[in-house]
């Protein structure tokens, strides 16, 4: 099964207000990848952190790296009704594996 | 340029029927990918390629098999269709390792009555 946690799952919001997901892996990650999928799309690459600490900002989005690289954390400040849809982490859970697997999800409505 | 090419965009299947979907990539990517996703279960990795000739299972094999020929090509085959492979089915690619960025098709629906 999956080794990774997001949450929350659902996460429902006015417009303007901000919102945050989280990732939490129980091994230490090698990176981690954040993809957004709009609702009847297809998930779409957002961006990659590789570094412990590093964090990375994309306008009005966070990307977040835990100091431990166990976890992560996207943050959106004032959404907008174009940010609505599932917003995914997704990595290789275990050190120097080859398969991308994806968290749960987190579904922004 | 194509990117990922999933065909079909939508089947439905009979109970026992057969099928393959066709996942192309037109990148030279060594990694493939082949996920489900089901609401409220986030995708799930079916199978995947390292490289031309090369599958390995992921986290949800069973039902599912897979076959790598060519380099820009990834099949997904469903030998006997059951309801419970009802789904959206992803094909995703990458050049290298899990560190960098996938590129998904645009999915295909499946509906198995």
């Amino acid at each position: 099964g999956q080794q990774v946690m997001q949450i929350p799952q659902y996460q429902h919001v006015q417009e303007g207000e901000d919102f945050t997901t989280y990732c939490n892996s129980s091994t230490t990650l090698s990176n981690i990848q954040w993809y957004k999928q709009r609702p009847g799309g297809h998930p779409v690459f957002l961006i990659q952190l590789v570094k412990s600490g590093e964090v990375k900002k994309q306008k009005r989005l966070t990307f977040q790296f835990g100091e431990a690289k166990k976890n992560s954390s996207l943050h959106i400040t004032a959404t907008q009704t174009t940010d609505v849809g599932t917003y995914f982490c997704a990595g290789p859970w275990i050190q120097g594996a080859q398969k991308l697997v994806f968290g749960q999800g987190t579904r922004l409505t | 340029n194509a990117g990922v090419t999933q065909t079909p965009k939508f089947r439905v299947l009979k109970t026992g029927q057969s099928m393959t979907l066709l996942c192309a990539q037109d990148m030279n990517h060594e990694y493939m990918y082949w996920y489900r996703q089901d609401p409220g279960m986030g995708l799930r990795l079916i199978h995947y390629s390292v490289g031309e000739g090369t599958t390995a299972k992921g986290e949800v094999p069973d039902g599912y098999n897979v076959s790598r020929l060519k380099k820009q090509n990834f099949l997904l085959g469903l030998e006997s269709a059951a309801p419970s492979q009802t789904s959206v089915y992803f094909c995703a690619s990458s050049f290298t390792t899990p560190g960098t960025e996938a590129f998904f098709g645009q999915g295909t629906r499946l509906t198995v009555v």
